[in-house]
């Protein structure tokens, strides 16, 4: 079945940017999904189809794919921007979505 | 605005079973599918599964065969995920959310899975 990977965890101090990978055989052939999730909170989608960004997401928060590795960049990182983030993709071949391992951005 | 309002906690015995309601409303309920998703503590997502509202069509995991099912009743725009034989490695909060697959006409359109409901909490214990 196919398989998402994330680094576990990314550190950034405020202001600066962060970036978290999502690693998966020919990504870049299929649509990634991102969200976001706060601790008690439900996910939310934070980019989609690779770039996109739904209304009241802020144009920190982009997307890209290439090859085999899908990328979220959150520039100019805020306290607020402290989450665990997944990468999303659907799996044409078992009709069903994957989900990446996620990954906690913490905002030192 | 377009909102999934899942069902209150439950506690639950090794054995038995447990359904979840996942109530939807600003939208056409039987347009889109219904993808339920867990996740326990300090853990990832877990697909579980999905299901098409109108046509009642299914698709489970795997993993999940046999001790799921998934259901709706369109006249109150609620669907449903009953799993059976619990454990306790069943405890987790189990979110429902919309999509990705807007159906229209005889077209299929692929959008994301969003939104997620507020997620319900099963505890598994004796």
């Amino acid at each position: 079945s196919y398989v998402l990977t994330q680094p576990p965890s990314v550190s950034v101090a405020p202001g600066q940017t962060a970036r978290i990978t999502c690693g998966g055989n020919n990504i870049g052939s299929k649509s990634v999904h991102w969200y976001q999730q706060k601790p008690g909170q439900a996910p939310i989608l934070v980019v989609y189809d690779d770039s996109d960004r739904p209304s009241g997401i802020p144009e920190r928060l982009s997307g890209s794919s290439s090859g085999n590795t899908a990328t979220l960049t959150i520039s100019r990182v805020e306290a607020g921007d402290e989450a665990d983030y997944y990468c999303q993709v659907w799996d044409s071949s078992s009709d069903h979505p994957v989900f990446g391992t996620g990954t906690k951005v913490t905002v030192l | 605005q377009v909102q999934l309002v899942q069902s209150g906690a439950e506690v639950k015995k090794p054995g038995a079973s447990v359904k979840v309601s996942c109530k939807a409303s600003g939208y056409t309920f039987t347009s889109y599918d219904i993808n339920w998703v867990r996740q326990a503590t300090g853990q990832g997502l877990e697909w579980m599964g999905w299901m098409n509202p109108n046509s009642g069509n299914t698709g489970y995991a795997q993993k999940f065969q046999g001790r799921v099912t998934m259901t709706r009743n369109t006249s109150i725009s609620t669907a449903y995920m009953e799993l059976s034989s619990l454990r306790s490695e069943d405890t987790a909060v189990y979110y429902c959310a919309r999509g990705p697959r807007y159906y229209y006409y005889d077209s299929i359109i692929w959008g994301q899975i969003d939104p997620w409901g507020q997620g319900t909490l099963v505890t598994v214990s004796s």
